[in-house]
């Protein structure tokens, strides 16, 4: 079955470390995102890319970093530098092509706790 | 710029009646639009999206969204809740005529529907 797959579901992350989380997708699509969900929050948007080594910023980038050298894998490392880490992760994709009008398929997520 | 309200943190329904879960939005001229819903530790899952045609969007698990361009609202509507919809609901919205540029969701509503 084609979809959607992050990794590790659960994270654990000590004071001063990067980690990565996983994600992978199957459905050749062309754009890949990260989201931080945070209670009462909603999604927040930290990272995009429409096509293979480029990505833009999204409204929460700081402290985050991502590489996108395949079409089908987009890891999202959370760096030291993100003060407030402790959060659900969730990345999405779609196709770029066509009319314009699809909507998102989205992982299951990965939540983050700094311990 | 894009933006999604959703008026309501949390919706409390009887079994068995009518649910309405509010969204408006705001869009440089016409909207994508699209509900998601999440259950707990999970990802989104699509529930329907409106386009162009039909106000009266018919979706999954018998939901349906009435999109109203005057109130520049799409709120989504279920006439008969299962105790099995409770969950946490997300609208999005995209303009039309924006490329590709992210989906923007709501804070999110979170629904209880009571045996």
């Amino acid at each position: 079955d084609g979809g959607i797959t992050q990794s590790p579901k659960y994270l654990f992350r000590k004071e001063g470390q990067n980690v990565t989380l996983s994600c992978e997708q199957n459905l050749n699509h062309d754009a890949m995102y990260w989201y931080r969900q945070d209670p009462g929050q909603g999604l927040r948007l930290i990272y995009y890319s429409q096509i293979v080594n480029d990505f833009q910023k999204g409204d929460i980038a700081e402290g985050y970093s991502v590489s996108r050298e395949k079409k089908e894998s987009f890891p999202l490392t959370v760096t030291s530098a993100q003060k407030n880490p402790t959060a659900f992760y969730l990345c999405a994709s779609t196709p770029l092509s066509g009319p314009g009008d699809y909507g998102y398929t989205f992982g299951s997520g990965t939540r983050l706790t700094v311990v | 710029a894009q933006s999604v309200a959703q008026p309501e943190d949390q919706v409390n329904v009887a079994e068995g009646n009518p649910l309405t879960v509010k969204c408006t939005y705001s869009v440089s001229g016409n909207p994508y639009l699209f509900w998601y819903v999440q259950y707990p530790n999970r990802g989104l899952q699509f529930l329907l999206k409106y386009i162009t045609g039909d106000n009266l969007v018919k979706g999954s698990y018998g939901f349906e969204a009435e999109f109203n361009k005057s109130q520049t609202s799409f709120h989504l509507k279920k006439p008969s809740a299962l105790v099995s919809d409770s969950a946490l609901y997300f609208c999005a919205v995209r303009a039309l005529n924006s490329g590709n540029t992210p989906l923007v969701f709501g804070k999110g509503t979170r629904l209880s529907v009571i045996a």
